[in-house]
């Protein structure tokens, strides 16, 4: 079946311009989470999401940033007044979201972010 | 101090070696772990769990060290196809905190 898909793949901004990163997780699973991973680092947890509501924003450095999963199935990650340093790999991950034990949380290739 | 610590590598093994690495977590009241296969320019995709008793996926070989809050990761008879970047990861409860990565790079 298909998988996490994210768009655009590569997206080139200027400093200060607003971008959106758009996350579909996989059909069915009611959990997603973006994190990023900048060049030679694991990537960090930013936000996770249990259906349509944010569950966990604390990852979020700033306020330039939010996110969205309004029908509780595609995400967007806005960034808001964008930096150099936000230049990163930004990768968004969806699971089942069942209670109890861990669901394996598969993601997606990623969104690269190149801030000029 | 940053949740999980690695040594970043690189190892630089021949074909057929054992290659063997750890990781460190800080957080003792972490449940669950994990370690992850990254390809270069590619996204984290997971390789095994690691449990309490020790556990092996073919050739590879993952333990748990409670007490000293370390996991580690053995690949005996390493392939080509091994080169990647090993990210050792905890969870806590949906939270992901992975380590740096190690790099290994198996030559033919």
């Amino acid at each position: 079946g298909a998988g996490v898909s994210q768009t655009p793949s590569n997206k080139v901004t200027e400093k200060g311009k607003y971008v959106e990163l758009r996350c579909d997780p996989i059909s069915g699973h009611t959990a997603l989470y973006w994190y990023r991973q900048s060049l030679g680092q694991g990537p960090e947890f930013l936000i996770y999401f249990q259906g349509t509501g944010a569950a966990d924003d604390s990852g979020l450095p700033n306020d330039r940033f939010f996110a969205v999963r309004p029908e509780g199935s595609v995400s967007t990650l806005k960034i808001q007044r964008t930096e150099r340093g936000d230049s990163a790999v930004y990768l968004c991950a969806s699971s089942p979201g069942l209670a109890g034990g861990y669901n394996e949380q598969f993601f997606g290739p990623g969104t690269r972010l190149t801030v000029l | 101090r940053k949740e999980v610590e690695q040594d970043p590598g690189p190892f630089n093994v021949p074909e057929g070696a054992t290659v063997a690495f750890n990781c460190t977590y800080s957080n003792s009241a972490s449940q669950s772990f994990f370690w992850y296969r990254q390809d270069c320019r590619k996204e984290p995709k997971l390789l095994m769990s690691v449990y309490s008793s020790g556990n092996e996926d073919g050739r590879f070989t993952a333990q748990l060290n409670r007490a000293s809050q370390y996991i580690s990761l053995l690949i005996r008879d390493s392939k080509l196809s091994d080169s990647a970047t090993y990210l050792c990861v905890v969870n806590d409860d949906y939270k992901l905190s992975f380590g740096a990565g190690t790099t290994v790079t198996v030559r033919a």
